[in-house]
């Protein structure tokens, strides 16, 4: 799977939107844009996924650059509960195994 | 709708010994995947079951086992444990298909004195 790249830690103030980058320049054709967040002492949640287009859940939006080589997730109104470790995953594989990287911390200031 | 959970939740082995954990997956889904975690890192993909076979490994090694059992359950083994092996380790199921979103439980924390 191609690698991707993400700011190791961000701050966002409570109530305000949260833009999380993720860069993957080499990503193929086949590659999906996969995020899962990881709060403290709990195992990772799925948040959305995409290919091409831009995707909207009841959780977060995610933003995919024209050229795929970036995407951007999006919380629209932070909470202290977001407080968690962002993953930006690409996967091309229909089995699921999802390789993780370092992810990005996210702490959310009251 | 029961998530994924694992047992035990805390485990202390010593080197060398022999350990399984056990993941009961979420109704429904048929794919188990095991993930290691080490402190400070992002989890590792260890090994996943379908339908009680093997169905795709990471880059561990053969001491590192599975099962997967017909009511989709599934139980990961390590012989010869080594220090290294102290970590959180992570189940996660899904149905299967493409992309389809992974489940996670909340690990069991193995550490090896």
């Amino acid at each position: 799977d191609a690698k991707t790249t993400q700011p190791n830690s961000m701050e966002s103030n409570e109530e305000e939107p949260v833009h999380l980058p993720c860069n993957h320049s080499t990503i193929s054709g086949t590659d999906y844009i996969h995020w899962y967040r990881q709060l403290p002492s709990q195992g990772p949640e799925y948040v959305i996924h995409g290919l091409t287009s831009n995707v909207n859940n009841r959780m977060a939006s995610l933003a995919i650059a024209e050229d795929r080589k970036s995407s951007t997730l999006i919380l629209h109104r932070a909470t202290l509960r977001d407080a968690a470790v962002y993953y930006c995953i690409l996967n091309n594989n229909a089995g699921n195994m999802l390789t993780f990287g370092g992810g990005t911390r996210l702490m959310v200031k009251p | 709708e029961t998530g994924v959970t694992q047992s035990p939740t805390h485990l202390i082995k010593t080197r060398g010994q022999q350990v399984t954990l056990r993941c009961s997956s979420q109704s429904g889904h048929n794919t188990v995947s095991w993930y290691q975690q080490a402190l400070g890192q992002g989890p590792q993909f260890i090994f996943q079951y379908y339908r009680e076979e093997e169905n795709g490994r990471g880059n561990f090694p053969p001491r590192f086992s599975g099962l997967q059992f017909p009511n989709y359950s599934s139980e990961l083994n390590v012989n010869a444990l080594e220090l290294d092996d102290s970590a959180l380790y992570l189940c996660a199921s899904s149905l299967d298909g493409t992309h389809q979103p992974q489940h996670f439980g909340d690990g069991t924390r193995l550490s090896i004195l």
